[in-house]
């Protein structure tokens, strides 16, 4: 089975910009949930998609968004980018829900804003 | 509030070195916790769970209620456990998703 697929692996973008990420979940996976991890901060979760519903959201402002398709690849938007959302942004499939614990990892996209 | 602490941002060990890397917990309902280790240049990944009560590559942990912990042991460091981990705890109640500590780099050293 293909693993977790995270496109554009690296990007990089100036503030006010904005930037549309892309998870394709292993197959059969229908929850995929979105994380920035910064060294400072750890792992903060962004938010969770379970066929095409968003369940949960973490505390991020309103320019973070993201939805999920028909066929469970999620994308992850942010709008009027800022330095500070520089970071490594990984999006996790689970074949139930994100709260059973077993996340399965992409390779994430590691975004630069300057 | 749930919330997961991890005290030491960085832990070195000397190879052959007991590992303990420390997790403590704040959740009012029944946890549900976890490990996630992330090797150099490879993704983050399920290290073991409590409920399962496995070792994984020699790691263990174990529930503390009382003490609101779950500790990562390991009796002999080796060079190989070089990696970030995360303790991670699941929200069930109303909510669902997980929630990781900020993690502890463990650094084994020869």
């Amino acid at each position: 089975k293909a693993g977790v697929t995270q496109t554009p692996r690296y990007l990089i973008k100036t503030r006010g910009q904005q930037v549309t990420l892309s998870c394709s979940p292993i197959s059969g996976h229908r929850s995929v949930s979105w994380y920035q991890q910064t060294p400072g901060q750890g792992l903060q979760f962004l938010f969770e998609y379970f066929s095409e519903t968003q369940r949960n959201k973490g505390n991020f402002p309103g320019r973070f968004s993201g939805r999920q398709f028909s066929n469970s690849r999620s994308e992850m938007n942010v709008s009027t980018l800022e330095l500070g959302d520089s970071a490594l942004y990984l999006c996790a499939s689970s074949p139930g829900l994100t709260g059973t614990g077993e996340l399965f990892f992409g390779e994430g996209s590691r975004l630069t804003v300057l | 509030a749930q919330r997961v602490t991890q005290p030491e941002k960085l832990l070195s060990v000397f190879k052959g070195a007991p590992v303990e890397l420390k997790c403590n917990y704040s959740y009012s309902g029944s946890p549900e916790l976890f490990w996630y280790v992330q090797y150099s240049r490879q993704r983050l990944q399920l290290l073991l769970r409590h409920i399962s009560r496995e070792s994984i590559k020699g790691f263990t942990a174990d529930l503390n209620k009382g003490e609101t912990s779950f500790h990562l042991k390991k009796p002999f460091a080796q060079e190989e456990d070089s990696a970030m981990y995360y303790c991670a705890l699941s929200v069930r109640r109303r909510d669902d998703k997980i929630i990781f500590g900020k993690g502890t780099r463990l650094h084994i050293l020869p």
